[in-house]
């Protein structure tokens, strides 16, 4: 049984470009959130996808923005980059609930 | 000001030197604390959840206790393979699911 699976492992990317980071949740799981982990530091949740509708929004700005598709799985988007975007971003699943399993996160690295 | 502090931000211990990991929290309405494990470079791992003050629960040489104000995580006899980041996180009533982890505790265990 597939756990949480995320692409890509590591990226680099410029100041001021896009990113678009792509996870695909447990088998069975209906609901994805997404967590931003910066170094040293605990995950801070940027947004909460269910049944295709962004369902609850962390403190971040609207250069972060997501999408779920009809199969579950769920695309983060980051606009304009900053060097503080720099983080380990984890996507975690559910089944309408808070019972969280974690991919192992793309590592984005903005020079 | 952290609604989740976990201490000690480091933990070095010699193997079968017993111990025991902090989190205190300071939200509203608690739904449910919860305890993961971190390896380097990999997302969390699920490790307890604990819902209302008394409750324990323990896996191998883990054991989660639960008050009203905090959460301790027991270490019994610590091997070198506990050597991880420890995060403790919370989910506040009226939360449709966005935990709020602390900065997590850095375990060594030493042979």
């Amino acid at each position: 049984d597939a756990g949480v699976t995320q692409s890509p492992t590591h990226l680099i990317k410029t100041r001021g470009q896009q990113v678009t980071l792509r996870c695909s949740p447990k088998s069975g799981h209906d609901t994805v959130s997404w967590y931003q982990q910066a170094l040293g530091q605990g995950p801070q949740f940027i947004f909460q996808y269910y049944e295709e509708e962004e369902r609850q929004r962390g403190n971040f700005p609207d250069r972060f923005s997501g999408h779920q598709f009809p199969n579950y799985s769920s695309e983060l988007n980051v606009n304009a980059l900053l060097l503080g975007d720099s983080a380990l971003y984890l996507c975690a699943s559910s089944l309408r609930g808070h019972f969280l399993h974690f991919g192992n996160g793309t590592r984005l690295t903005v020079t | 000001e952290d609604q989740v502090t976990q201490s000690p931000e480091a933990l070095r211990l010699q193997e079968g030197e017993s111990s025991s990991l902090n989190c205190s929290y300071t939200v509203s309405g608690l739904r449910g604390l919860f305890w993961y494990r971190q390896d380097p470079g990999k997302g969390p791992e699920f490790l307890f959840t604990l819902y209302s003050a008394g409750e324990e629960k323990e896996k191998e040489r883990l054991k989660a206790t639960l008050t009203k104000k905090e959460s301790f995580l027991h270490i019994t006899a610590p091997k070198p393979e506990d050597s991880a980041t420890y995060l403790c996180a919370v989910l506040e009533g009226g939360s449709q699911g966005n935990l709020i982890f602390g900065k997590g505790t850095k375990l060594s265990v030493k042979p």
